[in-house]
């Protein structure tokens, strides 16, 4: 099984600020990864697909990036709505495992 | 619009079986997988497998093979997942999501979730 490793696990910064979240695979998932965010009390919601693929409706202020085995989401300009635990997860090979998630917070 | 209703919350007993539900609109049922994720109270997301509507076919993670079945009625557009052998270990909010049903080796994500099931196992 593919092991997904976020960090870091939580973050506290200033609306406006860039925040970037890394995820790296336990193996090559060749671009097979996937963003999802969570609010409190909420279903998640996918932000990015295959990498780096924006989710039609996401904010534009979220991108993807990276390959292999090492990925980044990237917030630019946090805003208070984004306050959310943000997962990885590959979709290379079943299980289709998660990382362990980030949570967001304003400061 | 596009959405997956969930049945509602349901108390269990160790030992025991729960089927749960979910009921799609909005789009063509038998176009998209459906996968079951969940997630115990303040813990990350578990994926638990996934189920082809059109065929039936599924695949489920191993930590649930043998306790987990997922089917499907396609007159009214339900999935349902069945957990059996509860513990207390298997309290959690479950939820279904749909993919895109994509040939091997093309981009596989869940675009569409649900509300969440609340299962609670007690004695």
């Amino acid at each position: 099984d593919i092991q997904m490793t976020q960090s870091p696990s939580s973050l506290s910064t200033s609306v406006g600020d860039r925040v970037t979240i890394t995820c790296r695979a336990s193996q090559s998932i060749s671009t097979y990864l996937n963003w999802y965010q969570q609010k409190p009390g909420k279903a998640p919601e996918l932000l990015i697909h295959a990498a780096s693929r924006l989710q039609s409706g996401v904010p534009s202020r979220f991108s993807g990036s990276g390959s292999g085995t090492d990925y980044t989401l990237t917030i630019n300009s946090l805003q208070p709505e984004d306050v959310a635990t943000y997962y990885c997860q590959q979709s290379y090979s079943t299980p289709y495992s998660f990382g362990q998630g980030t949570k967001v917070d304003i400061k | 619009q596009v959405q997956l209703v969930q049945s509602g919350a349901e108390v269990k007993k160790p030992g025991a079986s729960v089927k749960v539900s979910c009921r799609s609109s909005g789009y063509t049922f038998t176009s998209y997988d459906v996968n079951w994720v969940r997630q115990a109270t303040g813990q990350g997301l578990e994926w638990m497998g996934w189920m082809n509507p059109n065929s039936g076919n599924t695949g489920y993670a191993q930590k649930f093979q043998g306790r987990v079945t997922m089917t499907r009625n396609t007159s009214i557009s339900t999935a349902y997942m069945e957990l059996s052998g509860l513990t207390s270990e298997d309290t959690a909010v479950y939820y279904c999501a749909r993919a895109p049903t994509v040939p091997t080796g093309h981009y596989y994500y869940m675009d569409v979730w649900g509300k969440g099931t609340t299962i609670t196992v007690s004695s």
